[in-house]
């Protein structure tokens, strides 16, 4: 079966990093993803990483392993606009395939 | 570019009667998926279109379904709703050779009473 986990909440300090964990373990592997989904809103795109090793984008990275079914979202500088559900998602065979979404880690942001 | 757009956003239903959500994607995706959101669960994959045609499913009773048109609009049908069918309902888009990155709507909260 297909399976993803995640922390289910986490708190960290203004201007702090903080690193969600992921782990996978699914029928196949073709990408895995990260989408941050503020409450009563869409989920929007963060990363995505297909190959081992870490992907920068501004406050953000992304680190993939493959042989360990593991992934990493790191959120340096934290600011308080980013209190939000981070959701973690496989796609699982090549193709234009569904993701297979983790529950999220709702992560709060304080002073 | 706009976005996905999703109609309505808010909706509130009895237990028993149907309900058809709309869905349309960015200008030039092809491919729609749509989600269901509910705390206990998170996001679970409904079922997917590419040009017209049903291309994924998802494990869902037959009670929900959907269909896609010729602009990729698309469309959402739950028959005989239940209160557990109360969730936020995702739409998302991706272009036909981008296999990466989806799109998100807004949602469209049901509640079931």
């Amino acid at each position: 079966g297909q399976n993803i986990d995640q922390p289910t909440e986490m708190t960290a300090t203004e201007g702090a990093i903080v690193q969600i964990n992921c782990t996978y373990q699914t029928s196949g592997f073709n990408g895995l993803f990260w989408y941050q989904q503020h409450a009563g809103e869409a989920p929007t795109f963060l990363s995505y990483n297909v190959l081992d090793g870490l992907e920068e984008t501004g406050r953000f990275s992304s680190f993939l392993s493959r042989s360990k079914g593991y992934s990493y979202l790191l959120l340096k500088e934290l600011q308080m606009k980013d209190s939000a559900s981070y959701l973690c998602a496989v796609r699982d065979r090549v193709g234009n395939t569904p993701l297979v979404f983790g529950k999220g880690t709702r992560l709060s942001v304080i002073a | 570019k706009a976005g996905v757009t999703q109609t309505p956003r808010y909706l509130i239903k009895t237990r028993g009667q149907q309900v058809t959500l709309s869905c349309s994607p960015i200008s030039g995706h092809r491919s729609v998926s749509w989600y269901q959101q509910t705390p206990g669960q998170g996001l679970q994959f409904l079922f997917e279109y590419f040009s017209e045609t049903q291309r994924n499913k998802g494990n869902f009773p037959g009670r929900f379904s959907g269909r896609q048109f010729s602009n990729s609009r698309s469309e959402m049908n739950v028959s005989t709703l239940e209160l557990g069918d109360s969730a936020l309902y995702l739409c998302a888009s991706s272009r036909v050779s981008d296999q990466e990155t989806q799109y998100f709507g807004p949602g469209t909260r049901l509640l079931v009473l």
